[in-house]
């Protein structure tokens, strides 16, 4: 059981907007900042969005995030058929004292 | 451009330590912002953060509660690298395990490794 919560699926049809949430808690989300990523099948995690709401370099702009309170959404706008794989969510913990991730949304490109 | 590579086995037997090592290029393991940790991937588990390890003016170490008891990171300074050490391992520590670099948040991966408990 992960202590953020996500949807387990989203999908979308190609040009289309899409949101996908990530919930937590005071000690996590609610306390500092979260962090997307986005994972191939078969590769690491890559950082997608840092801080909230910032892309590194590289990363399109139709990628964006929010966040409010102790809860957080990426959003992916012009869906493209290459969006289509697993996004997770991540944010430090204080009550751990370590890293706590999402389940995980694998999005579907319709 | 900080890169991560990993190396050890992918088969460990129940009981058995499972050792993994993660060389360090363009960066330093004793750097004074960065930290390094190991987590690991399973479909039963998710991501799982494990532990992580860091020089701020002496070295520290943090775990996650689940392993807390069976693991051990140790930074090697000079090979630029750091190891993770699970002792004691069942079918259930089977997983993707990959070692990362953070700061103020996880911004560079390792290849990853499957490791697989089996005898």
């Amino acid at each position: 059981q992960s202590v953020l919560t996500q949807p387990p699926s989203a999908s979308g049809t190609p040009g289309q907007r899409v949101t996908i949430s990530c919930s937590g808690s005071s000690s996590n989300i609610g306390n500092d900042y979260v962090h997307w990523y986005q994972q191939l099948p078969g590769t690491a995690p890559k950082l997608l969005i840092y801080r909230n709401n910032q892309r590194p370099s590289g990363v399109p702009d139709r990628f964006s995030g929010s966040k409010s309170g102790t809860s957080a959404s990426l959003a992916i706008s012009g869906l493209r058929p290459e969006d289509e794989t697993d996004y997770y969510c991540a944010a430090w913990d204080d009550s751990l004292s370590g890293w706590v991730f999402g389940g995980g949304t694998k999005l579907t490109v319709l | 451009q900080v890169q991560l590579q990993q190396s050890g086995p992918g088969l460990v037997k129940p009981s058995q330590t499972l050792s993994l090592t993660c060389a360090i290029s363009g960066d330093s393991v004793s750097s004074k912002s960065a930290a390094w940790n190991w987590i690991r991937q399973s479909p039963s588990r998710g991501l799982e953060w494990l532990g992580r390890t860091y020089y701020r003016s002496k070295w520290h170490n943090g775990y996650a509660v689940s392993v807390k008891s069976r693991i051990t990171i140790t930074p090697d300074t000079s090979k630029n690298q750091f190891s993770l050490q699970l002792n004691s391992v069942t079918p259930e520590d089977t997983a993707v395990y990959y070692c990362a670099r953070s700061e103020q948040w996880l911004n560079n991966w390792g290849q990853g490794t499957l490791v697989t408990v089996s005898s």
